[in-house]
């Protein structure tokens, strides 16, 4: 079955740079949740796209942005990045029904590095 | 503040023992509940989830939580733990206004021979 694809899966990048993560929903799927996992932490929740729009903001810095485009996928695009951004970053999807519960499903995740 | 404390950081079992993770949860109304596992490397995987009904639910690999509502836990079970169960594993919480998961702080579990 068709899982989530992260891309890429490891990234390293120096302070100040940028960088863009890329996310591939399950098919079907049209929601997509952004998480951030640092060192020896749990993951905290970033952002939900759904049907393209943003329906929810956690602790996402300013200097993050996302958007999900026509085919679902969506790309977290970071600048300015900092030694503390150093992280795993998670996609998650699930396909939005009327009941309250929807199963997300999560990628393998990028492991962005900073320097 | 809805959360989900997992008390144990760190567990270690013998190969064959049962085992059982702590979670508990602050939160008024019936959570929606559920038990993630990561494998080193690896993305998370949904053991099993509890929204309402049966207070005991049945997961994947062989794991099952109780729900209790009077001691506010959601701990997971296992009768006969395999080596290949070593990973850390997540109780979270939905927020029924967002839909985006609350994780607990995780426990480690190591499987020793």
């Amino acid at each position: 079955a068709a899982g989530v694809i992260q891309s890429p899966r490891h990234l390293i990048k120096e302070k100040r740079e940028t960088a863009t993560l890329k996310c591939y929903p399950i098919p079907r799927h049209d929601t997509v949740y952004w998480y951030q996992q640092g060192p020896g932490q749990d993951p905290q929740f970033l952002i939900s796209f759904y049907e393209k729009m943003q329906s929810d903001k956690g602790s996402i810095p300013d200097r993050f942005s996302a958007q999900q485009f026509s085919d679902y996928h969506s790309e977290l695009n970071m600048s300015s990045l900092e030694l503390g951004d150093s992280a795993l970053y998670f996609c998650a999807s699930s396909h939005f029904r009327q009941e309250i519960y929807n199963e997300q499903f999560f990628g393998p995740g990028t492991r962005l590095t900073v320097l | 503040a809805q959360s989900v404390t997992q008390p144990d950081i760190h567990i270690t079992v013998s190969e064959g023992a049962s085992l059982e993770l702590r979670c508990n949860y602050s939160y008024g109304a019936t959570p929606y509940l559920f038990w993630y596992v990561q494998s080193p490397g690896q993305g998370l995987q949904l053991l099993l989830k509890y929204f309402s009904g049966d207070t005991l639910v049945q997961g994947i690999k062989g794991f099952e939580a109780e729900f209790k509502r009077s001691q506010s836990s959601f701990n997971l079970r296992k009768p006969s733990v395999h080596w290949s169960d070593a990973a850390e594993y997540f109780c979270t919480h939905m927020d029924t206004g967002r839909r985006a998961l609350t994780f607990g702080s995780g426990t480690r579990l190591q499987v020793q021979p």
